[in-house]
Order: C-alpha cells, then structure tokens, then sequence
C-alpha cells in the first residue's frame, strides 16, 4: 500500500465548477500535511497547509480527517489557471521527510 | 517563501557521463537539503537528505556512490550523477529543509536527459 494515495484523475470540468479531491495516508503519526500544486514540468509549490480545524483560503478549503486519515481539496469556481496537478503530501511520521502522493491532474476547460 | 536556484535547469548528455546539479537557498541558511527526483507522471520520490558539514543520508533503493551530494555549506548543495545512464533521466529537485517548519520550498528543478 502507498503510502500517500490520491485519485490520478484527469478531473475535466467546466469554468466555475465545484471540484474536490480526496486523499488518504497510511503513517498515523503523520503531523503535517499539505497540498502542493504542481504545473507542466515545474516544481511543486505550496498552495496550503491542512490543519485539524479545516481551513481556507480564498476559493480552496482544505479539510483534515485524522480518524480516517483522510485529506481533502476542495475548489469553488474553477479557472482556467486552476488546471495543474495536485499534490497530497504528509510528512513521514514525526521526521521532516515528506512523502508526496502522486498527484490528481485537474483540466478547466472554457 | 524560500528563494532557490538550480543551475543547471536543464541537460543533455551521453551515457556514462559525470553530471553535477547545484542547488542555492539564495535568502536563507539551509542545513538541510533534500533532493527528489521525479519520473514522468510519476510522484516526487526522495533521495537523500543532507546536512551541512556532514555525510548525506540517503533512501533505500538509492545509490550512495552513484548519486554523489556535497553540502559544504550553508547555501549550497550539490548532486552529482556519476556516470549517467538513460535510466537516470529524470526531473531532479532540491529542497531547503527549514529547521522548525515542515513546510517545503523546491528549487525549480533541473531537467536530466542521458542519451
């Protein structure tokens, strides 16, 4: 089992579609957890923490489920600009290492 | 967010060459580095974490005198590909680690093709 799973898509919805991504982890001592977005060969970039709470920011809320753990993105009103991959990442118990899902490819179409 | 540079962002070479990849936390002092490495469609793996001054750490599966990381100092890392083969073509990335935070910054990668 991986240690990170993520759906691989594609996602393909319209502009201003509700879209949403789940993502589970197998290390219950995971303590940090993230969504990076990552473009057509670039590097990942942050996009935002997930914390026990929930949070949002802006158009993206992000949701944590540490019974089940369990992840989740969501975004309101897509835009073309939403279109990339999205990477689920947990850290790898209480250590630094970070292990990266392999990503859910959204597509924004017009 | 931290600013790193990779130099180079890209490069072709042949078979059984050296390659040597620099990574620079241009604003901040690294003492820890990690390096990734990314195959197509496929997710960041980790290679190695390397601590200033000290001897990398690497990932099982991951050859230690293959995949060759220098961290003399605070501001730079290097990792050298030693004898590249087609098999190592791949997309590398460093990453600062910053002491207290688990949030990761990447370098802007660095494209290898080995012909």
């Amino acid at each position: 089992r991986k240690e990170v799973e993520q759906d691989p898509g594609p996602f393909n919805v319209p502009e201003g579609a509700t879209v949403a991504f789940n993502c589970t982890y197998s290390n219950s001592a995971s303590q940090s957890f993230f969504w990076y977005r990552q473009d057509c060969r670039k590097e990942p970039k942050l996009l935002m923490s997930v914390y026990s709470s929930g949070n949002e920011d802006g158009r993206f809320t992000a949701q944590l489920n540490r019974a089940s753990q369990y992840i989740s993105l969501l975004i309101r009103d897509s835009k073309l600009s939403d279109s990339a991959t999205y990477l689920c990442v947990v850290n790898r118990g209480s250590s630094y290492k970070l292990i990266f899902g392999s990503g859910t490819r959204l597509l924004v179409r017009p | 967010g931290a600013v790193v540079s990779q130099h180079p962002s890209w490069v072709i070479c042949k078979s059984g060459t050296s390659v040597k990849i620099e990574c620079r936390s241009l604003d901040f002092q690294a003492t820890t580095m990690f390096w990734y490495r990314q195959f197509p469609k496929q997710s960041l793996m980790l290679m190695a974490t390397s601590n200033e001054g000290s001897k990398a750490t690497y990932e099982q599966g991951v050859e230690k005198d293959k995949f060759l990381i220098n961290h003399a100092s605070l501001t730079l890392s290097t990792l050298t590909v030693t004898s590249a083969h087609p098999e190592d073509s791949s997309f590398y990335i460093c990453s600062p680690g910053l002491a207290g935070d688990h949030e990761q910054f990447f370098g802007p990668g660095t494209r290898l093709t080995v012909l």
